[in-house]
């Protein structure tokens, strides 16, 4: 099956400076990678996806890149703020329809 | 709209007894996933349905786990003769479809197959 191995497990920025966060996935038929960000008792909530037929997709500060021949995928966050401080999951979907999901990332924006 | 719900929101119970945890989807999803948290880690993926049917139950770690969803709609976990490992938080999600398009959706929408979870049952066995 898919396994998803995800770096750092803790990162700590200085509001404002950029934050990147990197995932590594086996199944090389996996095609769809979301972003989750979790704080602390609450709910996943998606804030960013890519499939495989695309190499970089960007939202306001948040952007991810793929890169299909080396497995792997990261999440860059700009300009970051204190409310980015939350726990986020990367996920890799293959031919089943279930995520299999990276351990976490604690990121803390230090004001 | 409503967004996924679980209930209870918290369940403390003895060793081997048995437990029901409830997932109402998003209305009109007909995907319907239950994933088990552990403390300071990823969801892991536990059974998908697709409409009535469980798609897939391969990540159910034993038979002491069940799912069902008789109408398409709502969902029960249940768990039987719980051990002190079952303790977690039991999150359910939803999605339109169970698959998207290619192409993914235009900027700034959603995509069919976009899992949208619910707060969690947090699952204490005592």
């Amino acid at each position: 099956g898919e396994n998803v191995e995800q770096h750092p497990s803790t990162l700590s920025v200085q509001e404002g400076d950029s934050a990147v966060i990197k995932c590594t996935y086996s199944d090389s038929a996996s095609n769809y990678f979301p972003w989750y960000k979790q704080e602390l008792g609450k709910r996943p909530q998606l804030i960013i996806d890519i499939r495989s037929n695309v190499g970089e997709k960007k939202d306001q500060r948040i952007a991810v890149t793929l890169n299909k021949t080396a497995k792997h995928f990261s999440l860059h966050i700009t300009e970051t703020q204190p409310e980015d401080s939350a726990v986020y999951f990367c996920a890799a979907r293959a031919t089943a329809r279930q995520l299999t999901f990276g351990s976490g990332t604690q990121l803390t924006v230090l004001p | 709209g409503a967004g996924v719900s679980q209930t209870p929101s918290n369940k403390v119970t003895e060793k081997g007894k048995y437990v029901e945890l409830r997932c109402d989807p998003i209305s009109g999803h007909t995907a319907l996933y239950w994933y088990r948290q552990s403390l300071g880690q990823g969801p892991e993926f536990l059974i998908y349905f697709q409409g009535t049917g469980a798609a897939d139950d391969s990540g159910l770690p034993n038979d002491r786990f069940f799912a069902v969803r008789p109408e398409g709609s709502v969902s029960t976990l249940k768990i039987q003769r719980t051990e002190r490992g079952d303790s977690a938080v039991y999150l359910c999600a939803s999605s339109l479809k169970a698959l998207g398009l290619a192409g993914g959706a235009p900027r700034g929408g959603s995509s069919t197959d976009t899992q949208y979870f619910g707060p969690g049952t947090r699952l204490t066995v005592l």
